[in-house]
């Protein structure tokens, strides 16, 4: 099974700033690589595929980026509906495997 | 728009088989991947497997012995079987609409819409 590690497992931020969240995979897997959002007590939601492309109606402040094993999550400006926890979810190959998820807080 | 919605009982007793069904509504489920996702309490997302609309099916190893899932086209529905659960099978479980989409010649696969979760309990 191919491991997802991101990091940090959690993190304080305010409203406003830019925040950047990190995943890495075991091994190689090009750009198959989604990100989702969770709020407590809801399903995920799906954000963004390919790394970097992002699924219609998500703002814009959102970007990924990323290939081979090291991906990055960004929200450039972060809103109040912004703080959950986000994972990153590897499509390379299955099991398709998640990152243990980056609780995002409220400093 | 598409909705999904899990049923099922919330309690199942240790050794038996925990039994969900995954309604699609604004759909039809004869297109799209179709799957199970579990969250135990506290804890990440596991993928349980998934169901293509034609019967196809591509499970979790590590759940592979014990899963069985299916489709019924006439209700628009999709199934998840989990035999001989543990306390280790508590959890939220979701199902959620598989999608790929063809950037450059890559298959990129994804969950873009998913349920709101069912809590299933294994106790006695």
């Amino acid at each position: 099974d191919i491991e997802m590690t991101q990091s940090p497992s959690s993190l304080s931020a305010s409203v406003g700033d830019r925040v950047t969240i990190t995943c890495r995979a075991s091994q190689s897997i090009s750009t198959y690589l989604n990100w989702y959002q969770q709020k407590p007590g809801k399903a995920p939601k799906f954000l963004i595929y390919g790394a970097s492309s992002l699924q219609s109606g998500v703002p814009s402040r959102f970007s990924g980026s990323g290939s081979g094993t090291d991906f990055t999550l960004t929200i450039s400006s972060l809103q109040p509906e912004d703080f959950a926890t986000y994972y990153c979810q590897q499509s390379y190959s299955t099991p398709y495997t998640f990152g243990q998820g980056t609780m995002l807080e409220i400093k | 728009q598409v909705q999904l919605q899990e049923s099922g009982p919330g309690l199942v007793k240790p050794s038996e088989t925990l039994s969900l069904t995954c309604t699609v509504s604004g759909v039809s489920i004869s297109s799209y991947y179709w799957s199970w996702i579990r969250q135990p309490p506290g804890k990440g997302l596991e993928w349980i497997g998934y169901i293509y609309y034609s019967g196809s099916t591509n499970y979790n190893p590590s759940l592979k012995s014990r899963v069985t899932t299916s489709v019924d086209t006439s209700k628009n529905q999709f199934s998840l079987k989990l035999r001989s659960v543990t306390a280790a099978d508590t959890a939220v479980y979701y199902c959620a609409r598989g999608l790929v989409t063809t950037v450059t010649k890559r298959n990129y696969y994804y969950m873009d819409v998913w349920g709101k979760g069912t809590t299933v309990t294994v106790s006695s």
